[in-house]
């Protein structure tokens, strides 16, 4: 079974907009983490942010903050002011704690976020 | 240290032939992660290494797979007899163990293509 859903393939934002991208997860574990992703066209996975099931509030840096719904099981990353650079594939991940891949991150199929002018 | 290296960048190789990829992780990194990722999936986990020690494998890792980690440090990715199938891009990323709130770092992947 899916563990991330991402359920949007592509999204559009105007330039200094904001946008949510949305993921949710499952998971009978009560401890876990779940991560946002940036994948530009160079390949490289580049972390954006991390929020703890038993973080309290919700994580923010810079630019980017998760929208962490724990009893609906979602972690939307919401990214404001969006510049063109923020152009590229974005990946939710989560990792269990009772993992036995050694806390392997388990990945979402991504969305596509295009910034415009 | 900048970063996870990852080499080669791109590879294309014949069905039938090996090929082995290199990544050099983070140094103070011990926890070591393989991954494979398709065309518009995200990076599925085959393998991680504590240490020098291969810990968990995925079931994706056919037995045309084998990891190393000697000496902990550096990691190998070898596929023999390659097929069509096989081409992907793969990932290797490092962590800090015992850390399940810290972020793998990835490298910028070996891009395989089997022709």
């Amino acid at each position: 079974a899916q563990k991330i859903t991402q359920t949007q393939p592509g999204m559009f934002v105007q330039e200094k907009e904001a946008v949510t991208l949305d993921c949710t997860y499952d998971t009978s574990d009560p401890s876990y983490g779940l991560f946002w992703y940036k994948q530009p066209s160079s390949g490289e996975m580049i972390f954006l942010i991390y929020q703890g099931s038993y973080d309290q509030q919700n994580a923010t840096e810079g630019r980017y903050s998760l929208n962490f719904q724990k009893a609906r099981k979602s972690a939307n990353l919401v990214i404001s002011a969006s510049q063109l650079g923020d152009s590229a594939m974005y990946f939710c991940a989560m990792r269990e704690g009772n993992s036995n891949s050694g806390y392997a991150l388990n990945f979402g199929k991504g969305t596509s976020l295009l910034v415009t002018p | 240290d900048t970063g996870v290296s990852q080499n080669p960048r791109h590879k294309i190789t014949k069905r039938g032939q090996n090929v082995t990829f290199r990544c050099d992780p983070i140094s103070e990194h011990n926890r070591l992660y393989w991954y494979r990722q398709t065309l518009g999936q995200g990076p599925e986990f085959l393998t991680y290494f504590q240490n020098e020690a291969q810990l968990e494998k995925s079931r994706l890792l056919s037995d045309r797979f084998s990891a190393e980690r000697p000496k902990g440090s550096f990691s190998t990715l070898e596929i023999q007899r390659t097929e069509q199938g096989d081409s992907a891009m793969y990932l290797c990323a490092s962590s800090l163990a015992g850390q399940y709130r810290a972020e793998a770092f990835f490298g910028q992947g070996t891009r395989l293509t089997v022709v």
